[in-house]
């Protein structure tokens, strides 16, 4: 997988969005970045993923600079169920996923009320 | 429909004993991938299997093992525990071995050594 950094954590007001940042500037053309996230003694969640263009789904957007060096997870209105370890992940795209998820440390974010 | 179950959620075994871990995936997934989560780490990729085969192995010594059955559910098996093998394992299926569409996850089995 290409290597991924993320901050350790990051705070966000409630109602506000919050934008994670990856970087992941040893990715290679057709691997695409995923995000999870983990709530609290629950099991990681999918939550979007993107290639080069920028991706909008129910839970959130990716945006993917046109070097690919790095992206930005956006949940435009955070609430506090949104507290959790968010994990971005590029998986080697010719290993036909066999070599399953490196997840990394991910970045907690904490919603504050 | 149902996730993907795993059971038990909690168990607790004594250093040297062996355990089983099973898990069910979404109807329709062919693929179970099994993850080991540590307290304060990510998950580490331990085996993915599809289609009944075996098609990824992490970097995990030959004490654990697993196997899928024709419907497609899976055990991980340990053996001669450790304490370091305390952690919440976790099964993910996806309906087809790349993996590609997202995985989707179980809630996982809390397993402690003593």
């Amino acid at each position: 997988d290409a290597k991924t950094t993320q901050p350790p954590s990051m705070d966000c007001a409630e109602g506000r969005a919050a934008n994670l940042p990856c970087n992941h500037s040893t990715i290679s053309g057709n691997e695409y970045v995923y995000w999870y996230r983990q709530i609290h003694s629950q099991g990681p969640q999918y939550i979007i993923h993107g290639l080069k263009n920028n991706e909008t789904n129910e839970m959130a957007s990716l945006i993917i600079t046109e070097d690919r060096k790095s992206s930005t997870l956006i949940l435009p209105h955070a609430t506090l169920r949104d507290t959790a370890v968010y994990y971005c992940i590029a998986p080697r795209a010719s290993g036909g996923g066999a070599d399953g998820l490196t997840f990394g440390k991910g970045t907690h974010l904490i919603i504050q009320p | 429909d149902a996730g993907v179950t795993q059971s038990p959620t909690h168990l607790i075994k004594t250093r040297g004993q062996h355990v089983t871990l099973r898990c069910s995936p979404i109807s329709g997934h062919k693929s179970v991938s099994w993850y080991q989560q540590v307290l304060g780490q990510g998950p580490q990729f331990i085996f993915q299997y599809y289609e009944k085969e075996e098609r990824g192995r992490g970097n995990f010594p030959d004490r654990f093992s697993a196997r899928q059955f024709p419907n497609y559910s899976s055990e991980l098996n340990v053996n001669a525990l450790l304490l370091g093998d305390s952690a919440l394992y976790l099964c993910a299926s996806s309906l087809a071995g790349v993996g590609l569409y997202g995985y989707t996850f179980g809630s996982g089995t809390r397993l402690t050594v003593v």
